[in-house]
C-alpha cells in the first residue's frame, strides 16, 4: 500500500513570504502530525490533527499553521518565512494518533530553505 | 521538566561490530518509547515500541530494552551493516504528547 507522501520534497523561498506543504496519509489513517527537524534542535512537534480537527499543538509561534480536509490529507502553512525556519518538516500518520502497535509511519519529509 | 537524552550524539563503528545507543528520559507520565531509525534524506522508521510493562524487545538485530524504574532505554546492533548507518531516535510518549531525542548519528565503515 503507498506510504505517507509529501509534496513537494525540496523548496526554496525568499524570507517574507509564505509557504504550503501537503501531507497525504495512508489510507484509512485519521491521524495526521507535522514536525520540524533542524540539526541543532532534532525533531520538534508542531501540531496534530484527527478528523479535521487540530488535536494537539506543539511551542510554534502563530505562523505556522495547518489543517486536514475531510479525506485526511492535511496542510501546513508557513507565513512570513524567517531563515531559522529552514529545515526538513516531516509528516506522519497513524490510525488513531495513540497506536501502540503500530506507532506512525513518517514520510520522506519537505526539505524548505528560506534564502 | 520532560525531556529525552541520548546518548552518545555521534558514533563510527566497523561492519560486523555489535553496538549500544542510549536513551534517559524525565517523561512523566509515561506511556511508551519507540526506537526509530532515519537514513539521510528520509523520514523515520519505527524499530519497536515497548510500554511499560515490556522489558525487551527485538526487532531483528535490533534489540531494545526499557527500566522504567531508572527511565533508561538502550538499542543494541548485532553484527552491524553498513546499511545500519543512520539516526537512530528515542521517543517518550505521555498520552497525546511526544518528545523526542535529538538522536545518535551511526556510522558503519567496513
Amino acid at each position: 500500500k503507498a506510504g505517507v507522501t509529501q509534496t513537494p520534497r525540496y523548496l526554496i523561498k525568499t524570507r517574507g513570504q509564505q509557504v504550503t506543504l501537503s501531507c497525504s496519509p495512508i489510507s484509512g489513517h485519521r491521524s495526521v502530525s507535522w514536525y520540524q527537524q533542524t540539526p541543532g534542535q532534532g525533531l520538534q512537534f508542531l501540531f496534530e490533527y484527527f478528523s479535521e480537527t487540530q488535536r494537539n499543538k506543539g511551542n510554534f509561534p502563530g505562523r505556522f499553521s495547518g489543517r486536514q480536509f475531510s479525506n485526511s490529507r492535511s496542510e501546513m502553512n508557513v507565513s512570513t518565512l524567517e531563515l531559522g525556519d529552514s529545515a526538513l518538516y516531516l509528516c506522519a500518520s497513524s490510525w488513531t494518533g495513540a497506536d501502540l502497535e503500530y506507532g506512525y509511519t513518517f514520510g520522506s519529509g519537505t526539505r524548505l530553505t528560506v534564502v | 521538566k520532560n525531556q529525552v537524552e541520548q546518548s552518545p550524539q555521534s558514533l563510527i563503528i566497523l561492519e560486523g561490530k555489535n553496538c549500544t545507543l542510549q536513551c534517559n528520559y524525565t517523561v512523566s507520565p509515561f506511556s511508551n518509547l519507540r526506537w526509530y531509525k532515519q537514513d539521510t534524506g528520509r523520514g523515520p522508521v519505527s524499530l519497536t515500541i515497548m510500554t511499560f510493562s515490556e522489558n525487551t524487545k527485538s526487532n531483528g538485530r535490533y534489540t531494545a530494552t526499557l527500566d522504567a524504574d531508572t527511565k533508561q532505554s538502550s538499542l543494541h546492533i548485532t553484527a552491524s551493516q553498513l546499511s545500519d548507518s543512520a539516526s537512530y531516535i528515542c521517543v517518550v510518549s505521555s498520552g497525546n504528547q511526544f518528545y523526542f531525542g535529538t538522536g545518535t548519528s551511526l556510522t558503519v565503515i567496513p
